[in-house]
């Protein structure tokens, strides 16, 4: 079992270019969150999908940013017209249930420039 | 809703001596209590967990955290530390609900240095 695999690693984008982050969770996990961190900061939840659907999106900004979860694939996070202040660290996590905790993955540093 | 206070920003220890890291909540149901410890340019890991039960937690590491409902607090402590362990590490509840799922609420970390 690999784990949390995130990729890119290191993404740099210009300034109006769109980021495209991927999670493929653990094996057998249907439930995905992804959290954002700015530098200095704790992790701040986004949004928390199961497969095809999006359960919660309280976290995630209004406008530009969408996540999806298809019945095949990765999970996939979209950041449109990327502005700077989108530099972070943009983390996913997995779990088989809810209720008692998840895996995280290494995390895609994004760095717009 | 909930929150995450953690008082220290920073514990500067030397090393094979005692440390407390200390978290605070608030939450007007009841919450499951996690610690994270993340790695330089690493993800976060779970060190450990508390759901039910003892209120006294052992995690990975020899790191244990005991749960103060009347304190609200979730203190994490090793009794000697090491090098490896310099590290942030981060405190996190959830008030796990069919709607929301696992959703966690994080501190802002404690960053733990130790010193030789």
């Amino acid at each position: 079992n690999a784990g949390v695999m995130q990729n890119p690693r290191h993404l740099v984008r210009r300034r109006g270019q769109e980021a495209r982050l991927r999670c493929s969770p653990m094996k057998g996990h249907s439930h995905v969150y992804w959290y954002r961190q700015l530098p200095e900061e704790g992790l701040k939840f986004m949004v928390y999908l199961q497969k095809e659907n999006i359960i919660d999106e309280s976290g995630m900004p209004k406008e530009r940013f969408s996540a999806e979860f298809p019945k095949e694939g990765p999970s996939i996070l979209r950041i449109q017209q990327v502005v700077r202040g989108d530099s972070a660290a943009y983390f996913c996590a997995s779990s088989p249930i809810p209720g008692h905790g998840y895996t995280f993955g290494s995390g895609t540093r994004l760095t717009v420039v | 809703a909930q929150s995450v206070t953690q008082l220290d920003s920073q514990v500067p220890v030397f090393e094979e001596a005692p440390v407390e890291l200390r978290c605070n909540y608030s939450s007007s149901v009841s919450v499951y209590l996690f610690w994270y410890v993340q790695y330089p340019n690493q993800g976060l890991q779970l060190l450990l967990k508390y759901l039910s039960g003892s209120t006294l937690v052992k995690g990975i590491n020899g790191f244990e955290a005991e749960f103060n409902k009347s304190q609200t607090s979730f203190h994490l402590r090793k009794p000697s530390v090491h090098i490896s362990d310099t590290a942030e590490y981060f405190c996190a509840v959830s008030a796990p609900e069919k709607s929301s799922g696992d959703k966690l609420t994080f501190g802002t970390g404690t960053r733990l240095a130790v010193r030789p």
